[in-house]
């Protein structure tokens, strides 16, 4: 059984930082491409990054860019998302998600729980 | 602001038929297969439809999905109250992937 579970999530200042991970199991990690998607509270899904199964691609969308990083360690079938300059407009419930193949994005056919992160004074 | 334009919201009766439609451009929907959620709060999505109509094992054929140019449609059919949930579309856009604004379907 497939099972994605989020951690990480929590309160941080204006301008902190934080890291939420992703714990995989239940497939073969590193012949998937992951994504983390969130939802702003009162808002849509918004897709903010992906990356391959091998670690070698990756994108952001434009709200994140050079402020968040992804990453993921095959060794431990964990996918990481590293936030930097926090940002009111980042609170929202993150989620990782799992593509349907090595190179996927856009079949994201599991996924996790989520994990709230609220930034906030 | 999304790049992809849905329906704010859809309803019908229990039994009934509903469509959301999904509008892009040449960028994303245009040359791209197009996907579509299921979210009810406080739950994980789940995915309906990807590569425009095809089904994930355990979807029931209650739900489709068609492409036309640079839009998608989600069908639903013999509309249950399980139902009530917020639909998004997906796909990719160049350089990243993109999300509908969501459309809330109320079973009446």
């Amino acid at each position: 059984e497939v099972q994605l579970l989020e951690s990480g999530g929590g309160l941080v200042q204006p301008g902190g930082s934080l890291r939420v991970s992703c714990a995989a199991s239940g497939f073969t990690f590193d012949t998937y491409a992951m994504s983390w998607v969130r939802q702003a509270p009162g808002k849509g899904l918004e897709s903010i990054s992906g990356i391959t199964g091998s670690g070698d691609l990756t994108y952001y969308a434009d709200s994140v860019k050079g402020r968040f990083t992804i990453s993921r360690d095959n060794s431990k079938d964990t996918l990481y998302l590293q936030m930097n300059s926090l940002r009111g407009e980042d609170t929202a419930v993150y989620y990782c998600a799992k593509g349907m193949s090595s190179l996927s994005f856009s079949e994201l056919d599991y996924w996790g729980q989520g994990t709230l992160v609220t930034v906030s004074s | 602001q999304s790049v992809l334009t849905q329906p704010p919201s859809v309803s019908a009766a229990p039994g009934q038929k509903v469509t959301i439609s999904c509008s892009g451009s040449s960028s994303n929907i245009g040359n791209n297969y197009v996907s579509w959620y299921q979210h009810l709060p406080g739950t994980a999505p789940k995915l309906l439809i990807y590569l425009n109509d095809k089904r994930p094992s355990g979807i029931p054929d209650r739900f489709s999905g068609s492409k036309s140019g640079t839009s998608g449609t989600l069908g639903i059919t013999g509309l249950q109250t399980g139902d009530e949930a917020d639909y998004y579309c997906g796909t990719w856009d160049g350089s990243a992937e993109v999300f509908g604004g969501g459309t809330k379907l109320t079973v009446l």
